[in-house]
């Protein structure tokens, strides 16, 4: 099982800012890519699926690049409640079809007022 | 909206216990998995099971720990023998297709003493 590496933080961000998150993957055969949020004590809750042409979704923009092996994370016009882990989490499966995740050990996000 | 559910919430058993955590999956997913956290540390996959039989394990998945759906849907993980450090949250997930997101349970903390 391979890794996904993350920078822990924290970030310390402004309400209002734009906060962007990277993330890389040793496992070029992985499949599947996503960001999940957690907070503290509390499960991973799926954010998005990271898709190689890139998606948004509201104030959240993931991105993926197969040839450097890197996903990334915007989220814009922060809100206090964007405070969290954000995990980045990668499907490796090679080909027995549910191989599991692999997670990073996440992104400590905190908003300040 | 569908979600996954584990019983119980919080279990303390004295080493050596079994204890059996429960999980029931989202009704038509097909693939089932236990994942791990412990204390301030990464989220780390257990084991998955598809068409009533483990699909992949991690090295942390021994012989101490099993896997059951003993009927339509129930999805248990059974340890043996339980030992201080498997002191942790125990999450289990569901999805619909192996590769697809998973779906989170609100875990299960574990405490062995």
């Amino acid at each position: 099982r391979k890794e996904v590496e993350q920078d822990p933080g924290p970030f310390n961000v402004p309400e209002g800012a734009t906060v962007a998150f990277n993330c890389t993957y040793s496992n070029s055969a992985s499949q599947s890519f996503f960001w999940y949020r957690q907070d503290c004590r509390k499960e991973p809750k799926l954010l998005m699926s990271v898709y190689s042409s890139g998606n948004e979704d509201g104030r959240f923009t993931a991105q993926l690049n197969r040839a450097s092996q890197y996903i990334s994370l915007l989220i814009r016009d922060s809100k206090l409640s964007d405070s969290a882990t954000y995990l980045c989490v990668v499907n490796e499966d090679s080909g027995g079809g549910a191989d599991g995740l692999t997670f990073g050990k996440g992104t400590h996000l905190i908003i300040q007022p | 909206e569908p979600e996954v559910t584990q019983t119980p919430s919080h279990q303390v058993t004295q080493m050596g216990q079994e204890v059996i955590l429960r999980c029931v999956p989202i009704s038509n997913h097909l693939y089932f998995y236990w994942y791990r956290q412990i204390l301030g540390q990464k989220v780390e996959f257990l084991v998955s099971f598809y068409n009533n039989e483990i699909s992949e394990k991690s090295e942390i998945f021994d012989d101490q720990f099993s896997v059951e759906r003993p009927d339509g849907s129930n999805f248990t993980l059974k340890i043996r023998s339980t030992k201080l450090e498997d002191s942790a949250m125990y999450f289990c997930a569901s999805s619909e297709q192996g590769v697809t997101e998973a779906f989170f349970g609100q875990g299960t903390r574990l405490t062995v003493v």
